[in-house]
Formats: structure tokens, C-alpha cells, sequence
């Protein structure tokens, strides 16, 4: 099975920078993402990484570290609507069939 | 414009009914997935299909059942085995089927709330 932690809750401030954290045990590894959920609707994909190092995209970073299972999710410049959910998946490949496993996700609320 | 497609939005249903919801998608996708989402907690994955004719049970598949007749179609029945059936229902889709393809991240439909009385 799979087992992904993130924080339950996180709150900032509109301007800043906030960094959700992921860690993950899981077999079969092939591939971490990030979603964004914001309440009521459908994830949105934010990122992806399946080789160690950091990708960014704009105002969203995303890390991962296979040998440590862990991941961040990194935003800049924080809006108010980037109050949302972010959801941690990691997909799993094994007998030919991939799948992928969420985390609880991380509510994240940006103040004035 | 491509998407997925789920119907209805919003059901209602007395306990003991059986419940059907709707997921087409005309991305061309093989893979088609069912996730459930209870509030506060992640996805638990339902059922999924990697090909036309043939869906796997996922971790939670107990009371659902799914059919996969049509590449375009993955319709998801609530029976009333399902013990606590109210909850927020996703599909998605991907393509690739079991290769994975490009990044293979998976696409949402806009989901249903199925609530019982």
C-alpha cells in the first residue's frame, strides 16, 4: 500500500511565499503531482515530477527527493485566490496497471 | 471543447436505491477512473478501466459497481450495499491506458454530490 502525509491546514499572507510539504512511502514509484482543489470543484493539475530536483512554472515550484519519499510544493507571490486545497498524489506502477494515490490534502488560506 | 462530462451534478436518493452517474469524456483517453471524496479527506479510488471491457477494483469498491462498454463512457452505480453512499464523486481520465504517456496526469470532470436522506 501507500501511505502520503501532508498537513492538514496552512495559512499566509497575500505577498508571501508558503511551502506545503509531502512525504510518501510507496513501491513501485513512478511519479508525485500536485493538484489544486478549490472548494466544490475538480482538482486542477499544478505539477509534476518523477526525476529528483525542482521544477517551476510561474509562481508554482514543485520539489521531490525519491531517496527521502518527499516532496514540496512551493508558492510565490501568494493571491487571494490561491485559497484552495493541495492535493499530493503519487502514482504507482506495478503489474502493468498505474494508479494514483492522494493525499488527505493541505487547506491552504491566504489573508489580506 | 474536449472534457469530461459527469451528470448529474447534484442527486438526491432515499436509502435502498440504487444510483447510476454519468461520465462520458471525448479526450480519446483509454484510462477512466472513479474517486470518491469525503469532506476533509483525499481521493480513495473507487474503480478504474485502463481499456474498453475490463475495470479493476480500486481501494474502496465495496457497495459500487462499473461498466465499460464504450472507450467514451465509465458509468459508476451507487447500490445500496454502499453503507455511507453520501459523498462527493470525481471521474477522471487519462490517456495511455496502462502506459504511461507524457506526464499521464489525470483529468477531472466537474463531479457529482450525491447526498441520501
Amino acid at each position: 500500500g501507500q501511505n502520503i502525509d501532508q498537513p492538514t491546514e496552512m495559512t499566509a499572507t497575500e505577498g508571501a511565499i508558503v511551502q506545503i510539504n509531502c512525504t510518501y512511502q510507496t513501491s513501485g514509484f513512478n511519479g508525485l503531482f500536485w493538484y489544486q482543489q478549490h472548494a466544490g470543484e475538480a482538482p486542477t493539475f499544478l505539477s509534476y515530477n518523477v526525476l529528483d530536483g525542482l521544477e517551476e512554472k510561474g509562481r508554482f515550484s514543485s520539489f521531490l527527493s525519491r531517496s527521502k519519499g518527499y516532496s514540496y510544493l512551493l508558492l510565490k507571490e501568494l493571491q487571494m485566490k490561491d485559497s484552495a486545497s493541495y492535493l499530493c498524489a503519487v502514482r504507482d506502477q506495478n503489474s502493468g496497471y498505474s494508479t494514483l494515490t492522494f493525499g488527505k490534502g493541505t487547506m491552504l488560506l491566504v489573508s489580506p | 471543447d474536449g472534457g469530461i462530462t459527469q451528470s448529474p451534478k447534484y442527486l438526491f436518493r432515499k436509502e435502498g436505491q440504487n444510483v447510476t452517474l454519468s461520465c462520458e469524456q471525448n479526450l480519446n483517453h483509454d484510462a477512466m477512473y472513479w474517486y470518491r471524496q469525503d469532506p476533509g479527506q483525499g481521493l480513495r479510488l473507487i474503480y478504474y478501466s485502463q481499456i474498453v471491457n475490463d475495470f479493476q477494483k480500486g481501494d474502496i469498491a465495496e457497495g459500487y459497481s462499473v461498466s465499460r462498454e464504450k472507450k467514451e463512457s465509465f458509468p459508476l452505480t451507487v447500490t445500496s450495499a454502499q453503507k455511507n453512499p453520501t459523498a462527493f464523486y470525481l471521474c477522471a481520465s487519462k490517456e495511455g491506458g496502462s502506459r504511461i504517456q507524457g506526464r499521464g496526469e489525470l483529468f477531472f470532470g466537474e463531479g457529482s454530490r450525491l447526498t441520501v436522506l
